[in-house]
């Protein structure tokens, strides 16, 4: 059974960079779109963008100036780097897998984690 | 972007009961629609895609439809593990968005 599992700093200063990675397991990372999405506390959820095995990628215009996924599929892993981070970054991160090539919705998600911007 | 807006925001039910939640899009999506649960402390859960299809391993109790810019999800007798808060997407234009999300409670 596909298994992901969200890693990262737990905290991380404003104007910082936001370091996350997703490790996939129980399945192969190739042939597949993978998602970050977040959540603020009490709030809802927030797409942020996809990569592909191949390394396409596809941000949230609402983020796209600050966002970057990247993909190591010899280590079954995919990235998000979030620069300039505020405290309205504060979130639970999930990465998440889509279902399939032309359909983005999500079947497979990690047990997030919870990052705070603070100094 | 595509606003997705749910309804009820919080929706009162007791165990047995049907419960009906709504949601619309500001643009038609066609059938791109899918549906969440989301129980206190987990992850998301996949329920229904293409507005009305299961999920591998969903109940039958869940049961979505719609098209264009209405859609419904349908629990038809609720269970003690169905009190959780459900989110809608639309995945016809990125960047995918979700709703505000309904919280049912008993």
């Amino acid at each position: 059974q596909m298994q992901l599992r969200e890693s990262g700093p737990g905290l991380v200063k404003p104007s910082e960079t936001l370091p996350l990675t997703c490790t996939v397991s129980g399945g192969s990372i190739n042939n597949h779109y993978w998602s970050w999405i977040r959540q603020p506390p009490g709030k809802g959820l927030e797409w942020i963008g996809y990569i592909f095995y191949n390394g396409n990628t596809k941000y949230n215009p609402s983020l796209k100036s600050r966002v970057s996924i990247s993909v190591d599929t010899s280590r079954q892993q995919f990235s998000l780097n979030l620069t300039s981070v505020t405290a309205a970054d504060t979130a639970v991160y999930y990465c998440a897998r889509h279902f399939n090539i032309g359909h983005p919705y999500f079947d497979s998600w990690g047990q997030g984690t919870l990052t705070t911007v603070s100094s | 972007d595509i606003v997705v807006t749910q309804s009820p925001g919080t929706l009162s039910v007791s165990p047995g009961e049907r419960a009906t939640l709504s949601c619309r899009a500001s643009q038609n999506v066609s059938s791109n629609s899918a549906w969440y649960q989301q129980r206190p402390g987990q992850a998301p859960r996949l329920l229904i895609y293409g507005a009305s299809a299961r999920a591998t391993g969903i109940p039958a109790r869940f049961s979505g439809s719609g098209s264009g810019t209405e859609f419904t999800l349908t629990i038809s007798s609720l269970q003690s593990e169905d009190f959780a808060v459900y989110y809608c997407q639309q995945y016809k234009n990125w960047p995918y968005t979700f709703g505000q999300g309904t919280k049912l409670e008993i």
